[in-house]
């Protein structure tokens, strides 16, 4: 056990439909990162928040969006969902200190099926 | 681009030593080597990770080669429930939104 939450576990949506997932981070993390994973591959990096604002992105459209709340628990919010959102989407969290990140702890994922 | 490259499967005995191996040719004088592993469907869990030293933990050992060109990961003790998928990744730990980047990662059977 890690100690990050993720909430739903699992969810089913349709195209064109909007999604919030949501994340608690660990006791004492202070940087929330989310990943897509799609069937059969590695994770991959959406974006990161720090202190409230988005810390660097991975290749994703703007319709991936997330917010970063003041006790450091993080949404992800997908706009116009396609088919290719469907994925297991997780949460990591850890603690950023000055120059450096510590390492990253992973919750449970949310896995979203867009029928 | 992931910047290692592993093996895509391999078996263990249960109760031998499983080794995992991971190559990162291009690795930099900052970048630590990480290893996460990932049970079926569930999010990655965090192994073991280092420099350029080997390390050791109660999950497993790391050992890294003097050139750092390359590591290997050992699970001292296999156990059925070791079967997962495990990732090796380089990562420079900065604060410039920097995240890990996972490739296929090798699938590790533990076998009774």
């Amino acid at each position: 056990e890690t100690g990050v939450t993720q909430s739903p576990t699992h969810l089913i949506k349709t195209r064109g439909q909007q999604v919030t997932l949501r994340c608690s981070s660990q006791s004492g993390h202070n940087t929330v990162s989310w990943y897509q994973q799609a069937l059969g591959q590695g994770p991959q990096f959406i974006f990161q928040y720090y202190r409230e604002e988005e810390n660097g992105r991975g290749n994703f459209p703007p319709r991936f969006s997330g917010l970063q709340f003041p006790n450091y628990s993080s949404e992800l919010n997908v706009n116009a969902l396609e088919l290719d959102d469907s994925a297991l989407y997780l949460c990591a969290s850890s603690l950023q200190t000055g120059g450096t990140k510590e390492t990253q702890y992973f919750g449970p994922g949310t896995r979203l099926l867009v029928l | 681009d992931a910047k290692t490259t592993q093996p895509t499967s391999m078996d263990c005995a249960e109760g031998r030593a499983a080794n995992l191996p991971c190559n990162h040719s291009t690795i930099s004088g900052n970048e630590y080597v990480y290893w996460y592993r990932q049970i079926h469907s569930q999010g990655p869990q965090y192994i073991i990770h280092g420099l350029k030293n080997n390390e050791t933990n109660e999950m497993a050992s790391l050992i890294i080669t003097e050139d750092r060109k390359s590591s290997t990961l050992i699970l001292p003790h296999a156990t059925l429930r070791d079967t997962a998928v495990y990732y090796c990744i380089v990562r420079v730990p900065d604060n410039y939104g920097q995240n890990f980047v996972f490739g296929p990662g090798t699938r590790l059977s533990v076998l009774p």
